[in-house]
């Protein structure tokens, strides 16, 4: 099956600084990914639509300025969370549209804390 | 718009028993239907999904799945659960055509005790 590799599974930064999240599709191309958050014990909310070589569609309420979502090649979108405060500390997950169309595969999730 | 309710937020089961897990949704257009499962610190996993013809879709680790459009429900059922079965589950919903975007349910808790 179509398999999406997110990294880092896991991150600490201090606060102000800045974060990188990587979402690959490692057998197919992913003209399309997502970006989700999810806060402990909740679903999953999107953030925005990757599209390939176009800027990223980002829901209402998504500062644009603080996740920067990069989606340069057919396999590769990224995820920078911009000077970062403790408030955005969550579990970020990607996914990408499947190569059939009708559905979307996730990565394995990044656990971002930010002291 | 689409919106997605789960009916249960928690459903504590014994294992070995039957469980059903709720899901029912809303869209003025015909939708794709997906149930998702998810471990602790994990991504979300495929179990089913329903894209059209037969109303039974059968998937992973034993789990089934009821598309019923005249009630607007997706109901997920497995007739005897494991412990590993202990998870998140997650029903969505797309609109085909689309970029795949998922409107999520808020989730179910589903916890199997020995």
């Amino acid at each position: 099956g179509a398999v999406v590799s997110q990294h880092p599974s896991r991150v600490i930064c201090k606060s102000g600084t800045s974060v990188k999240i990587e979402c690959r599709s490692l057998d197919f191309q992913a003209t399309t990914m997502f970006w989700y958050r999810q806060f402990p014990k909740q679903s999953l909310m999107l953030m925005a639509t990757s599209n390939e070589g176009s800027k990223a569609t980002y829901e209402q309420g998504v500062e644009k300025d603080k996740f920067l979502i990069n989606h340069a090649s057919l396999t590769l979108s990224t995820l920078t969370v911009t000077s970062a405060h403790p408030e955005d500390s969550s579990f970020y997950i990607c996914s990408a549209r499947g190569p059939t169309g009708t559905e979307a595969f996730f990565g394995q999730g990044t656990r971002l804390t930010v002291v | 718009a689409q919106s997605v309710t789960q009916l249960d937020s928690q459903v504590p089961v014994f294992e070995e028993a039957p469980v059903e897990l709720r899901c029912n949704y809303s869209s003025s257009v015909s939708v794709y239907l997906f149930w998702y499962v998810q471990y602790p610190n994990q991504g979300l996993q495929l179990l089913l999904k329903y894209l059209s013809g037969s109303t039974l879709v059968k998937g992973i680790n034993g789990f089934e799945a009821e598309f019923n459009k005249s009630q607007t429900s997706f109901h997920l059922r497995k007739p005897s659960v494991h412990i590993s079965d202990t998870a998140e589950y997650f029903c969505a919903v797309s609109v085909p055509g689309g970029y795949n975007k998922l409107i999520f349910g808020a989730g179910t808790r589903l916890a199997v005790h020995p």
